[in-house]
């Protein structure tokens, strides 16, 4: 069965630091979301990514982070200058029609 | 805004039946999901139901809707160890980001 992929599945770095987190997303899918989960906490949505374009973002989506789908299989979510408050796990979804399938998520640490 | 509540925790004997309750608000909602979490594990889809429903089942679990209060509720019968993790409750509307409850914890007693 198809499923989504994520790598890495862990990531350390230092506050600052960029961070790259890949997704491979099932392959007839069209839209694609990022979501976190903080320690404890919600799942909360971020961004949501369609034709190339960003369709919806949270308000925890500011100038830090951003989306691309650089080849026809791969999703990133980039952080630029990463803060102790972004250590989460975070989740790509992809979708074709009312469900997202999620993929088994990066733990993020910034130290 | 647009929020989704469970209870935190339930405790069951193995064998006995789970249920698992949810709220939600936005009355858009047009599609509400379960997923599982299991430790260190990412979301897995156990299954969903159309606002235009009031009942699905599927196998061992069973999803009941009651959209005028903006609840529903997942049922597991006979419940195994196995099912021990971290029930989701989700909601999705026209713009199809979800919005996650804070997760149940369901812990199985042998």
């Amino acid at each position: 069965e198809p499923e989504v992929t994520q790598t890495p599945s862990h990531q350390v770095t230092q506050m600052g630091q960029e961070v790259i987190l890949r997704c491979v997303p099932i392959s007839n899918h069209l839209y694609f979301y990022w979501y976190r989960q903080i320690l404890g906490q919600k799942v909360e949505f971020l961004v949501s990514f369609y034709n190339n374009e960003i369709s919806e973002k949270s308000e925890i989506f500011d100038d830090q982070f951003s989306v691309e789908r650089p080849d026809g299989s791969n999703f990133t979510l980039k952080i630029r200058s990463t803060k102790l408050e972004d250590s989460a796990m975070y989740f790509c979804a992809s979708r074709v029609s009312e469900t997202q399938y999620f993929g088994p998520g990066t733990r993020l640490l910034v130290l | 805004g647009e929020d989704v509540e469970q209870s935190l925790f339930l405790s069951v004997r193995e064998g006995d039946s789970s249920v698992i309750n949810c709220t939600y608000t936005d009355s858009s909602s047009t599609y509400l999901y379960w997923y599982k979490q299991e430790p260190g594990a990412g979301l897995q889809l156990l299954t969903y139901i159309f606002s235009n429903m009031d009942m699905k089942q599927d196998q061992r679990l069973t999803v009941l809707l009651n959209k005028k209060d903006k609840h529903l509720s997942l049922r597991i019968a006979d419940t195994q160890t196995g099912d021990s993790a971290i029930y989701f409750c989700a909601a999705g509307s026209g713009t199809y980001k979800y919005i996650f409850g804070t997760g149940t914890r369901l812990k199985v007693l042998a």
